[in-house]
């Protein structure tokens, strides 16, 4: 069956620019999580929805960060103003409920120059 | 902040020998602990979710091991292959649903 997806695959931003990333989750599963990883480092968190309900977002580094999920299936992370220190890979993951195994997509990798 | 590590940040590996590798996690309030795959340009997979002290669960020439007590967990990979070649993740469960990760261990297999 399909996997989690994510869109795109690749940006790359000016600083300053907005960007949205979009998270395609396993039909079905009703909690998203979305992730951080820097270079050289593991992923890390930065919010949790249960269905549409963003029930944690204490990872969220800064209030440009803001993500959604308004019907319960895809997610939109977005980062307003983007700086260079926003270049990481972003990733997605889903599971059926909040603590079972979590399926990732194969992430987006945004450099903001 | 939930401090988890794993050792060493990298390896190289010569096909057909076996390795090991090291996640060190909190001993305390201890939930679950995970292990992932990642191989470039993929999606991270899903090895093994452990759960009690002791475990030790495998999926073909991988097996892991369990050690809440003292906070570490295994990971074997017996005869390794090219196909191996990939970054392992660990990641640590406690109370809330966060998943807090480790660094990787990056494993490079040579033919």
């Amino acid at each position: 069956g399909a996997g989690v997806s994510q869109s795109p695959r690749y940006k790359v931003a000016k600083r300053g620019q907005d960007v949205a990333l979009r998270c395609d989750p396993i039909s079905g599963h009703v909690s998203l999580f979305w992730y951080q990883q820097a270079l050289g480092q593991g992923p890390e968190f930065l919010t949790y929805f249960q269905n549409e309900a963003q029930l944690d977002k204490s990872g969220l580094p800064s209030d440009r960060f803001f993500a959604e999920r308004p019907e319960g299936s895809v997610s939109t992370l977005k980062i307003q103003r983007t700086q260079q220190e926003d270049s990481a890979v972003y990733l997605c993951a889903s599971s059926p409920g909040a603590r079972e195994t979590q399926y990732f997509g194969p992430g987006t990798r945004l450099l903001v120059l | 902040i939930l401090n988890v590590e794993q050792s060493p940040q990298s390896l190289h590996v010569q096909e057909g020998d076996s390795t090991n590798f090291t996640c060190s996690f909190p001993s305390s309030n201890f939930y679950a602990l995970h292990w992932y795959r990642w191989e470039t340009a993929k999606s991270p997979e899903a090895l093994f979710v452990m759960t009690l002290n002791g475990d030790e669960k495998k999926k073909g020439r991988i097996s892991a091991t369990l050690n809440t007590k003292e906070g570490y967990s295994y990971l074997y990979i017996k005869g390794s292959q090219p196909e191996d070649s990939a970054t392992y993740l660990c990641a640590f469960w406690a109370a809330g649903n966060k998943l807090t990760f480790g660094g990787g261990t990056r494993v490079l297999v040579k033919p």
